[in-house]
């Protein structure tokens, strides 16, 4: 099966910029789609297709995907960034979503 | 405006069974695959099960393949997982999230959840 590898944790302190990645082989022929998770709500994605953005969904996040790594950037780092942020991918042999194993933001 | 309402959850002994549903509203149920995704407490996001549109093709993750199945009524608009030989490690909140399809892969609704405990 395809296994999407996310740090653990990143910290940054507000007003920098975050980058959390998801390295798979060859993940830059997939679509990545990234998901912010606060505590005790439902997950929310804010990238997209690798750099697409739902409606509602400021500016500040972005996203990337190239070779073995996708990254999601987000500039501007605000408190209110602080989640666990997953990155998923579409496996097309067995037809399901795989995710990540998220990565925990934290701002200092 | 999409809602996912699942429901269903509760506390349950080792190796008896639950059924979970999910009322989906706001979009058309039946054109597109859905899927039951959990997160165990203090962990992170595990894929479960997947159904498409018509309900003819269905995965599994091998954590519960042979002991969880799931389904749909598109009648109903409505999303199961009827899942058996429950274990202590199915603890989880379970949620229902789509729709996908061959090209929206993302699972852009997902439902608040509903939780499951299994314990002696």
């Amino acid at each position: 099966s395809y296994v999407l590898t996310q740090p653990p944790s990143v910290s940054v302190a507000p007003g920098q910029t975050a980058r959390i990645t998801c390295g798979a082989n060859n993940i830059g022929s997939k679509s990545v789609h990234w998901y912010q998770q606060k505590p005790g709500q439902a997950p929310v994605v804010v990238v997209y297709d690798d750099n697409d953005r739902p409606s509602g969904i400021p500016e500040r996040f972005s996203g990337s995907n190239s070779g073995n790594t996708a990254t999601l950037t987000i500039s501007r780092v605000e408190a209110g960034d602080e989640a666990d942020y997953y990155c998923q991918v579409w496996d097309s042999t067995s037809d399901h979503p795989v995710f990540g194993g998220g990565t925990k933001l934290t701002v200092l | 405006q999409v809602h996912l309402v699942e429901s269903g959850g509760g506390v349950v002994q080792p190796g008896t069974s639950l059924r979970l549903s999910c009322a989906a509203a706001g979009f058309t149920f039946s054109s597109y695959g859905m899927h039951w995704v959990r997160q165990a407490p203090g962990k992170g996001l595990e894929w479960v099960a997947t159904i498409s549109s018509d309900g003819n093709k269905k995965y599994y993750a091998d954590s519960v393949r042979g002991r969880f199945t799931i389904s749909r009524d598109n009648s109903k608009n409505t999303l199961y997982l009827q899942m058996n030989s429950l274990r202590a490690e199915d603890t989880a909140l379970y949620y229902c999230a789509g729709p996908t399809t061959v090209i929206t892969t993302y699972l852009k609704y997902w439902g608040q959840g509903t939780l499951v405990t299994v314990s002696s």
